[in-house]
């Protein structure tokens, strides 16, 4: 069984600043996906950025990056020059074994304040 | 532009309804499913399907069931519904392929059971 654990429920960060959400999972195969999702209030689940295990680099796609350390199992996404529009709830999910199914965590809701 | 849609965005049902919720995805996915989303909870998958006719249950399927006719349609089905089934019901469908297999999700459906 797979398992995602994010221990911010919330979390504030200024306008422009950088900021980590954390994200650790638990799995036992050797083959496996990590995704993060934002959901702003109007409840759409928007995909933001994918980081297979076996890829070498850490992913980076415009403003998010994934901090991948795969020894301390850990998915940290990091939101670089934070936007009022990035306040939302983000999920971190891991995809492993089979049929492509996704096991989410609890979630992290992040605050963009001016 | 890739689209699940799910029939209802709200709906209200009475104790005892057999309630379905409609799922389509116009992507030619193999893969659907079916979460439900609770206030600090995140997202909890209820079933999946991997092809037509096909449907493996997730972590909580207890008093839910699903159907699979076409590809490209997957319905839930409360048979008898209960105020605990209220929440928030997400589908999404994704390829059945090695490597990013991010899935797209539909728009939610908030069920209210009274």
């Amino acid at each position: 069984a797979q398992k995602i654990t994010q221990t911010q429920p919330g979390m504030f960060v200024q306008e422009k600043e950088a900021v980590t959400l954390d994200c650790t999972y638990d799995t036992s195969d050797p083959s496996y996906g990590l995704f993060w999702y934002k959901q702003p209030s109007s409840g759409e689940m928007i995909f933001l950025i994918y980081q297979g295990s076996y890829d070498q680099q850490n992913a980076t796609e415009g403003r998010y990056s994934l901090n991948f350390q795969k020894a301390r199992k850990s998915a940290n996404l990091v939101i670089s020059a934070s936007q009022l529009g990035d306040s939302a709830m983000y999920f971190c999910a891991i995809d492993a074994g089979t049929a492509s199914k996704l096991t989410f965590g609890t979630g992290t809701r992040l605050q963009v304040t001016l | 532009d890739v689209k699940v849609t799910q029939s209802s965005r709200y709906l209200v049902k009475r104790t005892g309804e057999k309630v379905f919720l409609e799922c389509v995805q116009d992507m030619d996915h193999e893969n659907m499913f079916w979460y439900r989303q609770d206030p600090g909870l995140g997202l909890r998958l209820i079933y999946f399907s991997y092809d037509v006719k096909m449907k493996e249950k997730g972590d909580i399927p207890e008093g839910y069931s699903v159907s699979r006719e076409k590809k490209e349609r997957f319905s839930l089905i409360l048979e008898s519904a209960s105020t605990n089934q209220t929440s928030m019901y997400l589908c999404a469908s994704s390829q059945n392929r090695v490597g990013n297999t991010e899935a797209f999700f539909g728009q939610g459906t908030r069920l209210t059971v009274v």
